[in-house]
């Protein structure tokens, strides 16, 4: 079985901050990894994946990630966090050999400071 | 535009009142789920469809059914909703492909007193 955690359930900056937001996986093969978005009051977006190759990973809004596969971890990472950045973020993690099954971690609230 | 449109937004009902939760995506996905959000859970899956007419329970089905009649619709339906039914519901679908990412719907807040 697969699973998620992400250490950090809340997490408090100040605008230009660097943000880094933990995550490490369960799972015995290949897996594809992911990091969504959940900005207050909306569902659920693509922030960025990995599938293979690079372990450094950029997604969208200046948001990366690096999956270390030693460590089972894909932590997010944000040079300079914007009071925009505030939402909800999610780690998830879907096992390469098997079905399309997705699952989350309990979700890392981040608020930014003006 | 393609997306997962879920009605109602808002739902409040009491318990026993059967009720039903539909998802549609336009995007001919053949991947479709059903996730219930609840402070500090996170996402749990409650039913998953792989293509029509082929669903299966996720990791929290009691409680819930669901159908798949048609690609683009996957409804989920509470034949006797209870208190601990009340949560945030999220529809999303993708490509069947592992890995593909999901596509998530705006979500359906359900209180059941």
């Amino acid at each position: 079985a697969q699973s998620v955690s992400q250490h950090n359930h809340h997490v408090i900056l100040s605008e230009a901050a660097s943000l880094e937001l933990g995550c490490n996986y369960s799972y015995g093969g290949t897996v594809n990894l992911f990091w969504y978005v959940q900005y207050p009051g909306q569902h659920l977006q693509l922030l960025l994946k990995y599938f293979s190759g690079d372990p450094l990973v950029k997604g969208i809004k200046g948001f990366e990630a690096e999956f270390i596969k030693s460590k089972f971890s894909f932590n997010l990472r944000k040079p300079s966090v914007q009071w925009s950045d505030t939402a909800e973020y999610f780690c998830a993690v879907n096992g390469a050999g098997g079905y399309q099954k997705v699952t989350f971690g309990t979700g890392t609230k981040l608020q930014v400071i003006p | 535009e393609a997306q997962v449109t879920q009605n109602p937004r808002y739902l409040i009902t009491v318990t026993g009142k059967k009720l039903t939760v539909t998802c549609s995506q336009n995007m001919n996905h053949e991947y479709m789920s059903w996730y219930r959000q609840d402070p500090g859970l996170g996402l749990r899956q409650i039913y998953y469809s792989m293509n029509v007419e082929v669903t299966d329970k996720g990791d929290v089905p009691e409680g819930y059914k669901v159908s798949r009649k048609e690609k683009r619709n996957f409804p989920l339906i509470l034949e006797s909703p209870s208190p601990n039914q009340t949560s945030l519901y999220f529809c999303a679908s993708s490509l069947s492909t592992v890995g593909s990412p999901l596509h998530f719907g705006n979500g359906t807040r359900l209180t059941v007193t």
